[in-house]
């Protein structure tokens, strides 16, 4: 079966990093999608990887290893509205997107 | 304007009534979807439409149908609505050939059956 895992839950401080990992077991792979959620609004686009290494997007990270098949958002300077749930989704051999259940990321002051 | 809505946005309905959720979309896109969340769960797929011909189940179909009536649109209806299928549901288009499958969602439209 296809499967994609992430911690449930995770809490950090304001200006802090946090990393944000994913494994996942899919048949096929053509890419990896990070996708943020806040409480009770649509999830939106954050990155996507399809060739191992690290992609920066000003304060958001997101690195694929595709040997391993592992993935992991870093999150920078963390403000108060980084408050969300965080979306990992795999892009399999049937172009199907694969959700992970989420991460949701509590921020504390 | 948003590129992908959703109406209703909320909705209260009783258990047996028949409702239609609608989607409209003007990104072009030709590949729709419908997800429902439930908390803890993540989302799951309904349907998927890749062109107005095109209807597809996904992982719970079971208790839905959906109508690609153009390519701006694709409808969800729930034939006789129970209470399990309160959740908060999104659709969503994406295009392969532009934009490697990027998913861009709706709003959500909540749904409660009483």
């Amino acid at each position: 079966g296809q499967n994609i895992d992430q911690p449930t839950e995770m809490t950090a401080t304001e200006g802090a990093i946090v990393q944000i990992n994913c494994t996942y077991q899919t048949s096929g792979f053509n890419g990896l999608f990070w996708y943020q959620q806040h409480a009770g609004e649509a999830p939106t686009f954050l990155s996507y990887n399809v060739l191992d290494g690290l992609e920066e997007k000003g304060r958001f990270s997101s690195f694929l290893s595709r040997s391993k098949g592992y993935s992991y958002l870093l999150l920078k300077e963390l403000q108060m509205k980084d408050s969300a749930s965080y979306l990992c989704a795999v892009l399999d051999s049937n172009y199907q997107l694969i959700w992970g259940a989420g991460t949701k990321l509590i921020i504390k002051p | 304007d948003a590129d992908v809505t959703q109406t209703p946005r909320n909705r209260i309905t009783k258990t047996g009534k028949r409702i239609m959720l609608e989607c409209s979309q003007t990104k072009g896109h030709d590949r729709m979807y419908w997800y429902r969340q439930d908390p803890g769960l993540g989302l799951r797929l309904i349907y998927y439409s890749f062109d107005v011909k095109d209807i597809n189940k996904g992982e719970i179909s079971d208790g839905y149908s959906v109508s690609r009536q153009a390519q701006a649109k694709f409808s969800l209806s729930l034939e006789s609505a129970i209470p399990n299928q309160t959740a908060l549901y999104f659709c969503a288009t994406s295009d392969l050939r532009t934009d490697q499958e990027t998913q861009y969602f709706g709003p959500g439209t909540r749904l409660l059956v009483l």
